[in-house]
């Protein structure tokens, strides 16, 4: 069956770095996304992965590994306005999203 | 407007009444998409349309209609509110339904249903 797993919530300090994991189990793979959705406002697009490997993007990387329905955001120099709730989806073999129940970061000074 | 507009910002509507959220984007997107989240929950597909005259069904599209009758409008009907459509509503667009292309999402609609 479709299965996204994320941690419910993680902790991080200010100028830190931390790692969101996110393992899925899905009918086919057409690539994975990370969205950031802050607390009573909409999702928005961070990063997209199809191939295997680190994509990086500013403050913010993404990696996938297929073979073990596994990816991260990795988000550096952690700033509080990073604050939020993060997201994994996972496009399926026929297009449609499949959505992880997100990750809560809370940044503390 | 840019981009994806939602109306109304929440509603509270009792069991039974028929209810029309509306959405709208001027992006000239092919796709649009209505999910709702729930607390503890993934968002969930509701309908999707890929293009203007086609509407196709998601993981959860029981109780619920839509319709695309042109590009820019995708509103979603609740024909007889129950209580467990309590949600918050996303409707949200993108270029196409495939490749790396992003999905852009609209306020939300916050439903109660009593």
């Amino acid at each position: 069956g479709q299965n996204i797993d994320q941690p419910t919530e993680m902790t991080a300090t200010e100028g830190a770095i931390v790692q969101i994991n996110c393992t899925y189990q899905t009918s086919g793979f057409n690539g994975l996304f990370w969205y950031q959705q802050h607390a009573g406002e909409a999702p928005t697009f961070l990063s997209y992965n199809v191939l295997d490997g680190l994509e990086e993007k500013g403050r913010f990387s993404s990696f996938l590994s297929r073979s073990k329905g596994y990816s991260y955001l990795l988000l550096k120099e952690l700033q509080m306005k990073d604050s939020a709730s993060y997201l994994c989806a996972v496009r399926e073999e026929n297009y449609q999203l499949i959505w992880g129940a997100g990750t809560k970061l809370i940044i503390k000074p | 407007i840019a981009g994806i507009t939602q109306a109304p910002t929440s509603q509270i509507l009792a069991a039974g009444r028929r209810m029309t959220l509306r959405c709208t984007q001027d992006m000239r997107h092919n796709a649009m998409y209505w999910y709702r989240q729930d607390l503890g929950l993934g968002l969930r597909l509701i309908h999707y349309s890929n293009t203007a005259g086609t509407t196709g069904k998601g993981e959860v599209p029981d109780g619920y209609s839509v319709s695309r009758a042109n590009t820019d409008d995708f509103p979603l009907t609740l024909a007889s509110a129950v209580p467990s459509q309590t949600s918050v509503y996303f409707c949200a667009s993108s270029d196409s339904l495939g490749g790396n292309d992003e999905q852009f999402f609209g306020p939300g609609t916050r439903l109660t249903v009593l």
